[in-house]
């Protein structure tokens, strides 16, 4: 069975401070892992992907994930939070060779001033 | 490129009546799927489609729901009659068959049944 685990509903940080948005999965097959941004009143936008390359990830706006299977992990983070990143955020994960989607119930990031 | 488009992007109906929802997909994409988002159960999927022959509808609520997929750049997701616990904001989404591509979502459809 397949399932994926957003450790945080609420996250808050400053504005510059590091972001950090957890994730766990479980998986009984290799999994492609994937991070989503829904701004209010927006759909989902990919941020980045893991398909078993490398297991560090980029992806848009700064923001990176590691995949760490030992950990069944897949966190996000970014450097320096900035304003335009508040949103929330998806963490998915799906089969190898299936487009089927699992979404986490998501993280919302308030970033203050 | 035109990503995923929907319409309309706001429906207000009265319960009763039929809502139809529409989407193209990305050109050459050959999934397309249906979710639903409240607040109370997050994101779920209703429907996928792939190369327009429905594969999974295990998670259409009721008979009340049905989708289509008349060709490969058209799919409707009808609610007849409408119940007020409909209301939610629906989306539509589309991938390639390639194994691991991401699923491109549409800004999706408002939907409130009074």
């Amino acid at each position: 069975a397949q399932s994926v685990t957003q450790l945080d509903s609420h996250v808050s940080v400053s504005e510059g401070t590091p972001v950090l948005l957890r994730c766990n999965y479980s998986s009984s097959y290799s999994p492609s892992l994937f991070w989503y941004v829904q701004h209010p009143n927006k759909g989902l936008q990919l941020l980045l992907k893991y398909t078993s390359a490398a297991t560090l990830v980029k992806g848009i706006n700064g923001f990176e994930a590691e995949f760490k299977k030992s950990e069944t992990s897949f966190h996000l983070t970014k450097p320096s939070a900035h304003m335009s990143d508040a949103a929330e955020y998806f963490c998915v994960v799906t089969l190898y060779n299936f487009n089927k989607f699992y979404f986490g119930s998501g993280t919302k990031l308030n970033v203050k001033p | 490129d035109a990503g995923v488009i929907q319409s309309p992007r706001h429906e207000v109906t009265e319960m009763g009546q039929e809502v139809t929802l529409r989407c193209k997909p990305i050109s050459g994409h050959d999934y397309l799927f249906w979710y639903r988002q409240t607040m109370m159960r997050g994101l779920e999927l209703l429907i996928y489609f792939n190369n327009n022959v429905p594969i999974d509808d295990s998670g259409m609520p009721e008979d009340r729901f049905s989708a289509k997929m008349p060709n490969a750049s058209f799919s409707t997701l009808k609610i007849q009659p409408s119940e007020p616990r409909d209301s939610a904001v629906y989306f539509c989404a589309s991938s390639l068959v390639e194994s691991n591509q991401p699923q491109h979502f549409g800004d999706g459809t408002r939907l409130s049944i009074l």
